[in-house]
């Protein structure tokens, strides 16, 4: 069993559209994490939610929208997508003030 | 400001030799924990190492070792013997404390290439 799983682990889409990357870990563990990777292989936190509550929320438009249904589901929702939004987003877990457990990434390609 | 230093872009090491890869940090946070990450060309992010802030002693797992000099505020990643498959981009990241949790945040990376 995948330990933190996301789909799609691609999407090529056009400007403009709306997207949507799930996440689920099945570790148990209480913190979510979602990060971009961009082309230069920078990784950047975006959010992040403790038991469904979102506790990082840093400088992202806010075309992005995370959501967490439960504490073992991620998701993020990004609106009007633009070409800059090309990149790779990176669903993570960890508990308390442990290492930070990893989905395979989605990579995201806006023409 | 950049809080996680990694100088180098690339590095090239002779298998089955060692290879230092240097990162430095800045915090205010007197507890905060050091990690390294590897990164192959399939895009995996694999958990290598992690270093307390308060561990008197160096970590180490396997083949890697974390020299962590608390006050130049380093933690350089030591891969002892390297072998072709570690040829890939490493992170190094530091976790802080954070409004309701912790925060980790990575380096640039150095990508390092292992010659056979």
């Amino acid at each position: 069993d995948t330990a933190v799983s996301q789909t799609p682990k691609y999407l090529v889409t056009q400007m403009g559209n709306d997207k949507s990357i799930k996440c689920e870990q099945n570790l148990g563990h209480d913190t979510m994490y979602w990060y971009k990777q961009d082309s230069k292989k920078f990784l950047k936190i975006m959010f992040s939610y403790n038991n469904k509550e979102l506790i990082i929320n840093e400088t992202v438009p806010n075309r992005f929208s995370p959501k967490s249904p439960d504490k073992a589901h991620l998701n993020l929702h990004i609106n009007s997508l633009e070409l800059g939004d090309s990149a790779v987003y990176f669903c993570a877990s960890n508990m308390a003030a442990g290492e930070l457990f990893f989905g395979e990434g989605s990579r995201l390609t806006v023409l | 400001a950049q809080k996680i230093t990694q100088t180098q872009p690339g590095m090239f090491v002779q298998e089955k030799e060692a290879v230092t890869l240097d990162c430095t940090y800045d915090t205010s946070d007197p507890s905060y924990g050091l990690f390294w990450y590897k990164q192959p060309s399939s895009g995996e992010m694999i958990f290598l190492i992690y270093q307390g802030s308060y561990d008197q002693q160096n970590a180490t797992e396997g083949r890697y070792s974390l020299n962590f000099q608390k006050a130049r505020k380093s933690a350089n990643l030591v891969i002892s013997a390297s072998q072709l498959g570690d040829s890939a981009m490493y992170f190094c990241a530091m976790r802080e404390g954070y409004t309701g949790g912790f925060k980790t945040i990575f380096g640039a990376g150095t990508r390092l290439f292992v010659k056979a």
